[in-house]
């Protein structure tokens, strides 16, 4: 199995711009979380999906984030528009029977200049 | 909202040298996780605790869950560079949600 996988794997923007983050999540998993992750705040749960429906967005940091899954296969967060405090590493994870055991993919280091 | 803490923040040792971090719980947890992300690469799932006071071990590490089910703790037997890295726990409350919070995890850094 390829595991999660997540790209872009680096991304600088400049503030004002729309970045998208992609994630597909391994096959038959049927949880799929995002997470960011910074020196200040650590890892911080942003939504998690459970058969392609959101349950829990309150992780959200605000109206500019935005995260949808349309398949089982893939899914997107979105930050419109981008602002440099938004710069982290964003992480996707995925899970199957065992909820609690995630599998994290490598992660997207975002710089918003 | 539940609290999973960690400490201690950092820990330097030398090569050789043992190493244990501590998780606690402000409620009861039903089970806890252990994850280690090397530096610059993303967590890795590494062990589940369920019962009370349960013992796992992994070569030169052990895992602990507390009798209680609020505290876990992580130790390393004759550390060795290839060690370094943060260790994460994450612990699912008692009746709560089924998705785990994570504690903001513990650095190790070995000096060789």
């Amino acid at each position: 199995d390829a595991g999660v996988i997540q790209s872009p794997r680096h991304e600088v923007t400049e503030m004002g711009q729309e970045v998208t983050l992609r994630c597909k999540p391994i096959s038959g998993h049927d949880y799929l979380f995002w997470y960011r992750q910074t020196m200040m705040r650590g890892l911080e749960l942003l939504i998690y999906f459970n058969n392609n429906v959101p349950i829990d967005d309150s992780g959200m940091p605000e109206d500019r984030f935005s995260a949808k899954m349309p398949n089982a296969s893939f899914s997107t967060l979105k930050i419109q528009p981008s602002e440099p405090r938004d710069s982290a590493v964003y992480f996707c994870a995925s899970s199957g029977d065992r909820v609690e055991t995630q599998y994290f993919g490598p992660g997207t280091r975002l710089l918003v200049l | 909202g539940q609290q999973v803490m960690q400490i201690p923040q950092y820990q330097h040792v030398q090569e050789g040298e043992d190493f244990t971090t501590y998780c606690n719980s402000s409620t009861t947890l039903s089970n806890i996780q252990w994850y280690k992300q090397r530096p610059g690469g993303h967590p890795v799932f590494l062990i589940q605790l369920v019962k009370s006071g349960e013992v796992k071990k992994q070569k030169r590490l052990t895992f602990q869950f507390g009798e209680a089910k609020k505290n876990s703790s992580l130790h390393i037997t004759a550390t060795q560079t290839t060690d370094v890295g943060t260790y994460f726990c994450a612990g699912r409350r008692t009746g709560g949600s089924y998705i785990p919070t994570f504690g903001r995890g513990t650095s190790l850094i070995v000096h060789p």
